[in-house]
């Protein structure tokens, strides 16, 4: 059964750092997301992104946040100058087209700022 | 605006207990709902669905039938097991130019043996 990956699975950094989180998607899927979920509280949608623009994006994703597709299979989330408050477990998703609509999530990256 | 509304936990249970998560909607239109579980340590796994109105979802157990009289989507399941221990995540989707998804708090089941 396809699969959503992500990796790292788990990145320590340090403040003011820039990281990059990649995810491969589902190969047939056109729409991508990013959620992130700190610890102990609820999963918060921060962007989503279809024909290689963001489609939507949260109050979260500021201007440290980017996002990008930079071939035909992986879709990044970079943080450029991270935050202690960055630290959580960051969700990648994928969905296809159709009526009804249904999002296939990653393993999530845990992503530690110091 | 949107939003979902779950029970809080922790809910903790002996094995073999009857189950029920509540969770209910505030959306305009007709949302795609579904509940996703969180096991210790994993990421987010699509638990059920249901997309329209009386629509029951069904997965390993358990059910959770789309109400649309009383917005709601209560999780079941009849007999729990150990190895349901998990948070469970009640969302919803409302289709449109907007395709997040719309999230619950969680709540988090514990299942003693």
């Amino acid at each position: 059964e396809p699969e959503v990956t992500q990796t790292p699975s788990h990145q320590v950094t340090q403040m003011g750092q820039e990281v990059i989180l990649r995810c491969v998607p589902i190969s047939n899927h056109l729409y991508f997301y990013w959620y992130r979920q700190i610890l102990g509280q609820k999963v918060e949608f921060l962007v989503s992104f279809y024909n290689n623009e963001i489609s939507e994006k949260s109050e979260i994703f500021d201007d440290q946040f980017s996002v990008e597709r930079p071939d035909g299979s992986n879709f990044t989330l970079k943080i450029r100058s991270t935050k202690l408050e960055d630290s959580a477990m960051y969700f990648c998703a994928s969905s296809g087209q159709g009526a009804f609509y249904e999002q296939y999530f990653g393993p999530g990256t845990r992503l530690t700022v110091t | 605006g949107n939003s979902v509304t779950q029970m809080e936990g922790p809910v903790t249970l002996s094995e073999e207990a009857f189950l029920t998560i509540n969770c209910t909607y505030t959306a305009t239109g007709y949302p795609s709902l579904f509940w996703y579980v969180q096991y210790p340590g994993e990421g987010l796994q699509l638990l059920l669905k249901a997309t329209k109105a009386d629509d029951k979802g069904s997965n390993k157990g358990f059910e959770a039938t789309y109400r649309k009289e009383t917005t709601s989507f209560h999780l079941e399941k009849g007999s729990v097991q150990v190895s349901d221990s998990a948070v469970y995540f009640c969302a919803c989707y409302v289709a449109g130019n907007n395709r997040k998804l719309i999230w619950g708090l969680g709540t988090s089941l514990a299942v003693n043996p």
